[in-house]
C-alpha cells in the first residue's frame, strides 16, 4: 500500500539553489498539505490544497510555492533556498476536512541548506 | 488563533506501567477535533486517536485513551501497559471548524519506556 509518497527523502542544497519536493497520494484524496518540522517544535503548515488546481497559504508560507496540477500530486518548491529552510518536510492528505483519523502523512523529507 | 501546549518535553515510564501525556489547547471555536500522533525515531507520523469536541465519550483505541476535559481545554493521552516500542515523540494536534484546514501541532513530548 503506497499511501502518501514523498520524493526525495534526503537532499542537501546550497544557499540560493532551487528544488521541488514531490508528494503523491494514491487514495483519491481531495485535500493535500505540506508541513515542516523543526527541532523542538511540532509540525507547521506551509501550504495546502483543497482540490486540483487550488492552493492556499498556511501558517509559514514565505519562501515556498506549491502547485496542484493533478489531484494525486502536490509539489512544494523552494525558489531560493536559505539555511532557515533546513527542516523535515511532511506531506499529508485527507479526503475531507471533516472527521477524525482521515489525515495520512508521508514519511518525511530531510532537507539541509548549507 | 488556535494554540496547542504540551508542557512535558520528556517523560519516562517503566515498562508495563501507565503514563499520561498532557495536552492543553486554546480555541474560541465550538467545533474542533483533537488528535494524537506518534513519531518514532524513523520519522513517520502515526495516527493514534481522535476526539471530536462534541463527542460525549472519551475516545479509546486499544491501549490508548484520550482524557478529554472540555471545560479545562485539555486532551491528555493515556497509554496503558507501556511497551518498549512506545518510546517515541508524541504530538497533540487540533483542527478547527470543518471549513478550516489548518491543523495546529504542539511541540511534542518525548516518551522513553524503561525495561
Amino acid at each position: 500500500n503506497a499511501g502518501v509518497t514523498q520524493t526525495p527523502k534526503f537532499r542537501v542544497l546550497k544557499t540560493g539553489q532551487s528544488m521541488t519536493l514531490l508528494c503523491a497520494q494514491d487514495m483519491n484524496h481531495e485535500y493535500m498539505y505540506w508541513y515542516r518540522q523543526d527541532p523542538g517544535m511540532g509540525l507547521r503548515l506551509i501550504h495546502y490544497s483543497v482540490g486540483e488546481g487550488t492552493t492556499a497559504k498556511g501558517e509559514v508560507p514565505d519562501g515556498y510555492n506549491v502547485s496542484r496540477l493533478k489531484k494525486q500530486n502536490f509539489l512544494l518548491g523552494l525558489e531560493s533556498a536559505a539555511p532557515s529552510q533546513t527542516s523535515v518536510y511532511f506531506c499529508a492528505s485527507s479526503y475531507t476536512a471533516r472527521g477524525g483519523n482521515t489525515i495520512y502523512f508521508g514519511e518525511g523529507s530531510w532537507l539541509t541548506v548549507v | 488563533a488556535q494554540k496547542i501546549t504540551q508542557t512535558q518535553p520528556g517523560m519516562f515510564v517503566q515498562e508495563k506501567e501507565a503514563v499520561t501525556l498532557d495536552c492543553t489547547y486554546d480555541t474560541s471555536d465550538q467545533s474542533y477535533g483533537l488528535f494524537w500522533y506518534k513519531q518514532p525515531s524513523s520519522g513517520e507520523m502515526i495516527f493514534l486517536i481522535y476526539q471530536g469536541s462534541y463527542d460525549e465519550q472519551n475516545a479509546t483505541e486499544g491501549r490508548y485513551s484520550l482524557n478529554f476535559q472540555k471545560a479545562r481545554k485539555s486532551a491528555n493521552l493515556v497509554i496503558s501497559a507501556s511497551q518498549l516500542g512506545d518510546s517515541a515523540m508524541y504530538f497533540c494536534a487540533m483542527r478547527g471548524p470543518w471549513n478550516n484546514n489548518d491543523m495546529r501541532f504542539g511541540a511534542g513530548t518525548r516518551l522513553t519506556v524503561k525495561p
